[in-house]
C-alpha cells in the first residue's frame, strides 16, 4: 500500500518569492513514481512534474522543481518566482512502477495563495 | 495539444437514477482511468482499464459501477443506481505507456450532483 502525506493545508507566499510545498510518502514498492498536480478553482487537474524513484537528479520543469530525498521519503515541490496564477490547490501523488499503469495515490493537498 | 475530453461537465440526477459519464481519451493512449474527488477531499482512484478490460479497481468501485469502451474512442463510467454519496467530481485520465514513467493526462472532470 502507498500513502502520501501533505501536512500543510494552506500556504501563503508573496508574489515573486519562492515557496516549498511539503510531501512525504510511504511505500513498500522498490520502484515508484512521484507526481505533483495543480488544481485551480476551475477544477481541472494539471500535471506539473514527475520524479522516478530511480532518478538520481531532481526533476525540474520551468519554475517547478522537485526536491527528492529518498532516504527521508520526501518529495517537496518548489515553485520559484511565484505568480498570482499559481494560486491553486496542489496535490502530491505517487504510483508504483512495474507495468500496472498509473494508479495514483494522492495526498490531501495544499491550498496555495499568492499575494501581492 | 491533444487532450482528454469529458461530458457532461455537470450533471444533476435524482437518487436511484442511472448515470453515464463519458470520456474521450487521447487517441494513442493505451491505459484509461476513472478517479473521483468528493468536494473538499483528495482525489481517489476508482478503476483502470487496458486492452478492453479492467486491470485494477479500488474498493470504491463496487457492483454499482461499470466501465466500457463501446466504440474504440469513448470510455464510459456508468453508475447504475446513484446514491447521495456518489456526488463528486469524476475525472477521466489516460496514459500512453504501460510502465508508469511519466504524465497521466486528466480531463476537466464531470461534476455529479445526486439529490
Amino acid at each position: 500500500a502507498q500513502k502520501i502525506t501533505q501536512t500543510q493545508p494552506g500556504m501563503f507566499v508573496q508574489e515573486k518569492e519562492a515557496v516549498t510545498l511539503d510531501c512525504t510518502y510511504d511505500t513498500s514498492d522498490q520502484s515508484y513514481g512521484l507526481f505533483w498536480y495543480k488544481q485551480p478553482s476551475s477544477g481541472e487537474m494539471i500535471f506539473l512534474i514527475y520524479q522516478g524513484s530511480y532518478d538520481e537528479q531532481n526533476a525540474t520543469e520551468g519554475r517547478y522543481s522537485l526536491n527528492f530525498q529518498k532516504a527521508r521519503k520526501s518529495a517537496n515541490l518548489v515553485i520559484s518566482a511565484s505568480q498570482l496564477g499559481d494560486s491553486a490547490m496542489y496535490f502530491c501523488a505517487m504510483s508504483p512502477l512495474g507495468g500496472g499503469g498509473n494508479k495514483l495515490t494522492f495526498g490531501t493537498g495544499t491550498q496555495l495563495k499568492v499575494e501581492l | 495539444e491533444p487532450e482528454v475530453t469529458q461530458t457532461p461537465s455537470h450533471q444533476v440526477t435524482q437518487m436511484g437514477q442511472e448515470v453515464i459519464l463519458r470520456c474521450v481519451p487521447i487517441s494513442n493512449h493505451l491505459y484509461f482511468y476513472w478517479y473521483r474527488q468528493i468536494l473538499g477531499q483528495k482525489v481517489e482512484f476508482l478503476v483502470s482499464f487496458y486492452n478492453n478490460e479492467i486491470s485494477e479497481k479500488s474498493e470504491i468501485f463496487d457492483d454499482q459501477f461499470s466501465v466500457e469502451r463501446p466504440d474504440g474512442s469513448n470510455f464510459t463510467l456508468k453508475i447504475r443506481s446513484t446514491k447521495l454519496e456518489d456526488s463528486a467530481m469524476y475525472f477521466c485520465a489516460s496514459s500512453e505507456t504501460v510502465m508508469n514513467t511519466g504524465e497521466l493526462f486528466f480531463g476537466e472532470g464531470s461534476r455529479l450532483t445526486v439529490l
